[in-house]
């Protein structure tokens, strides 16, 4: 069963606009949520996170929003450029003392020049 | 530092014959992770080691798949038998204390 679902396989977008990757889940009681963005041939790297606490956690063009009531988030990026060109995976706590994640299934980011 | 450390980077090998995949993490993490991509089950884990004890195997698909943490400083993940179904990118990731997760490069290991 699926804590964490990411229903877009891939999106695309014009560079210079704004992308929006969306990621569900259904525990109430997950604390905080990650993105870590995925290059061909390289490993997972933490983008953002958001404590469930606030609604909202920007760092420069990246921005997550969290929606408690729909337990829904959302990773925006504005303006989207070709090097953001990658899988993105939203991530939560897979256990109670936050040491293990499960991952969304990753959505895969086109930017188009 | 180097980052986390896995070896090799890609593997090819025959049905039945035994694989291992081997992590390097960063020193100093006290918390290691082996993680399995497919296209069928995305990014899924199979064990979590914390201070070199396995802590949870629960992801460890069948007794086939083993994981071993012998120091700080090193894991293995063997597959024998191996078998086609294993095919995937193997992703080995480590953690200090309440920090994101850093993953390797992974393996990516094809079973004909």
């Amino acid at each position: 069963d699926q804590q964490v679902k990411q229903n877009s396989p891939s999106l695309s977008v014009q560079e210079g606009r704004i992308s929006i990757l969306n990621c569900d889940y259904t525990n109430s009681m997950f604390d905080y949520f990650l993105w870590y963005k995925k290059y061909p041939a390289e490993g997972p790297t933490f983008l953002i996170s958001i404590s469930s606490i606030k609604d909202k956690n920007e760092d420069g063009r990246f921005t997550v929003f969290l929606n408690k009531s729909a337990k829904h988030l959302s990773l925006h990026i504005v303006p989207s450029q070709p090097g953001d060109s990658a899988v993105y995976f939203c991530a939560a706590p897979a256990n109670n003392a936050g040491n293990m994640l499960t991952f969304g299934g990753g959505t895969r980011l086109m930017v188009k020049p | 530092d180097a980052g986390v450390i896995q070896s090799p980077r890609h593997e090819v090998t025959e049905m039945g014959q035994e694989v291992t995949l081997r992590c390097k993490p960063i020193s100093g993490h006290n918390s290691l992770f082996w993680y399995r991509q497919t296209m069928m089950r995305g990014l899924e884990l199979l064990i979590y080691f914390n201070n070199n004890v396995p802590i949870d195997d629960s992801g460890m698909p069948e007794d086939r798949f083993s994981a071993k943490m012998p120091n700080a400083s090193f894991s293995t993940l063997k597959i024998q038998p191996s078998e086609p179904r294993d095919s995937a990118v193997y992703f080995c990731a480590c953690r200090l204390a309440q920090e994101t997760q850093y993953f390797g490069p992974g393996t990516r290991l094809l079973v004909l």
